[in-house]
């Protein structure tokens, strides 16, 4: 089993939909959960920062934290051409310790 | 948010060639770095962490006499691929942590250096 599992997609949506992304760790140590986009053949970028289990709201953007179900999802509302990219969920059991990521999902946003 | 900045971000290289990536947090200071590698529709492998003044931790499978990893100064992390071969062809990030902002797990990536071996 692989540390942390991401449906690769690729996911399709008309402008406008909610996408649900989501992502399953099989470390209960992860502490600290991320989600990061990446354009094609850039770096990717923090989208939501998020410390143990709890939601956060940023914008169009929701980050969910399950530790007991060791699951984690992010939302898009209101979705946009410009967000089709792939999406990256990350993880690490500390601030400063190392950040696996999962496979990530390929989002493709329709107008 | 914080800067890095990777150089170069692409380089073409005959067989058997060593190359240097360089990876910079412009606007902080970096007292680990890391490395990571990327296949075209593939996540992100960690190859290994880098720590200033320090030898690099590499992860599993990861060969140390391949991918030389010096990280001399809080700014400044480079990649060596020694003796480069086409399979080391990839798309190589490097990231870094500003423990002096706001989320000290976040990770600030470069723009990435794509390298193709002849």
């Amino acid at each position: 089993q692989k540390e942390v599992e991401q449906d690769p997609g690729p996911l399709s949506v008309p402008e406008g939909a909610i996408v649900s992304l989501n992502c399953t760790y099989s470390n209960s140590a992860f502490q600290y959960f991320m989600w990061y986009r990446q354009y094609s053949r850039k770096g990717p970028e923090l989208l939501m920062y998020t410390y143990s289990s709890g939601n956060k709201e940023d914008g169009r953007f929701t980050a969910q934290v399950d530790k007991s179900s060791k699951y984690i999802s992010l939302f898009i509302r209101d979705s946009q051409p410009s967000d089709s990219a792939t999406y990256l969920c990350a993880m690490s059991e500390a601030s400063y310790d190392k950040v696996i990521f999962g496979p990530g999902t390929s989002l493709s946003v329709i107008p | 948010g914080a800067v890095v900045s990777q150089h170069p971000s692409r380089v073409i290289c005959k067989s058997g060639t060593s190359v240097k990536i360089e990876c910079r947090s412009l606007d902080f200071q970096a007292t680990t770095m890391f490395w990571y590698r990327q296949f075209p529709k593939q996540s992100l492998m960690l190859m290994a962490t880098s720590n200033e003044g320090s030898k690099a931790t590499y992860e599993q499978g990861v060969e140390k006499d391949k991918f030389l990893i010096n990280h001399a100064s809080l700014t400044l992390s480079t990649l060596t691929v020694t003796s480069a071969h086409p399979e080391d062809s990839s798309f190589y990030i490097c990231s870094a942590r500003d423990l002096a902002g706001p989320n000290t797990g976040e990770l600030f990536f470069g723009e990435g250096s794509r390298l193709t071996v002849l």
